[in-house]
């Protein structure tokens, strides 16, 4: 049974920092993983979507890295904004059509 | 549409009273994905549609759960005799195929059983 674990829970820095979000899983033997942000109240916002061949993914200042064989991921947040604050949520797939969360991390930026 | 639908947005419902939560995916995803968020929880794995047949419904909790999908396209999730442990959001999600691809989710049906 895939099991996805993220550290750490929840996550205070200053407005500029770089941060690095952590997500581990058991089964290595995965088709994807998928980070999304989910703010208070709303549904999940599909971020980086990396397939289980490639090693890193970036769109703007996000960068998702992968290691399949040591079951890891992070996500890194280039000079983070108060508006990045929200939770950030890990997702495996290991059979189509079944995705595995992580609990989240729950990120806050102070001004 | 250009990104998932589910209504109702908000429910309150009676214990023991059955309600629908619908979803309406984005068009031309034959994927579509039911999970449930109770509070301060991660994502629980309901049930997810290829086209019209459901090939895992290993994550409904209960046989009060059920659900169905229509024309390739709007899924109702049902639950009866709804007991206040049900009391989570419902989210819907789609891609355009179960594997390797971006999964896109609705802003979730929000139950409440009094």
């Amino acid at each position: 049974k895939q099991e996805v674990t993220q550290i750490p829970a929840a996550l205070s820095v200053p407005e500029g920092e770089n941060l690095v979000l952590n997500c581990s899983f058991t089964d290595s033997a995965i088709y994807n993983l998928q980070w999304f942000r989910q703010d208070p109240g709303k549904g999940l916002t599909s971020l980086l979507l990396i397939q289980s061949s490639q090693r890193e993914q970036t769109s703007g200042r996000l960068n998702a890295s992968l290691d399949k064989s040591s079951g890891r991921s992070t996500l890194y947040i280039a000079a983070s904004q108060p508006g990045d604050s929200a939770t950030y949520l890990c997702a495996v797939s290991t059979n189509a059509g079944k995705s595995t969360f992580g609990d989240g991390t729950t990120l806050t930026v102070k001004p | 549409g250009a990104g998932v639908s589910q209504s109702p947005s908000n429910k309150v419902t009676e214990k023991g009273k059955d309600v629908e939560l619908r979803c309406d995916p984005i068009s031309g995803h034959t994927a579509l994905y039911w999970y449930r968020q109770s509070l301060g929880q991660g994502l629980e794995f309901l049930i997810y549609f290829q086209g019209n047949s459901a090939p895992d419904k290993s994550g409904l909790p209960s046989d009060r759960f059920s659900a169905e999908r229509t024309g390739g396209s709007v899924s109702t999730l049902t639950i009866q005799r709804t007991q206040q442990e049900d009391s989570a959001v419902y989210l819907c999600a789609s891609s355009i195929t179960p594997e390797g691809n971006t999964i896109y989710f609705g802003e979730g049906s929000w139950l409440t059983v009094v």
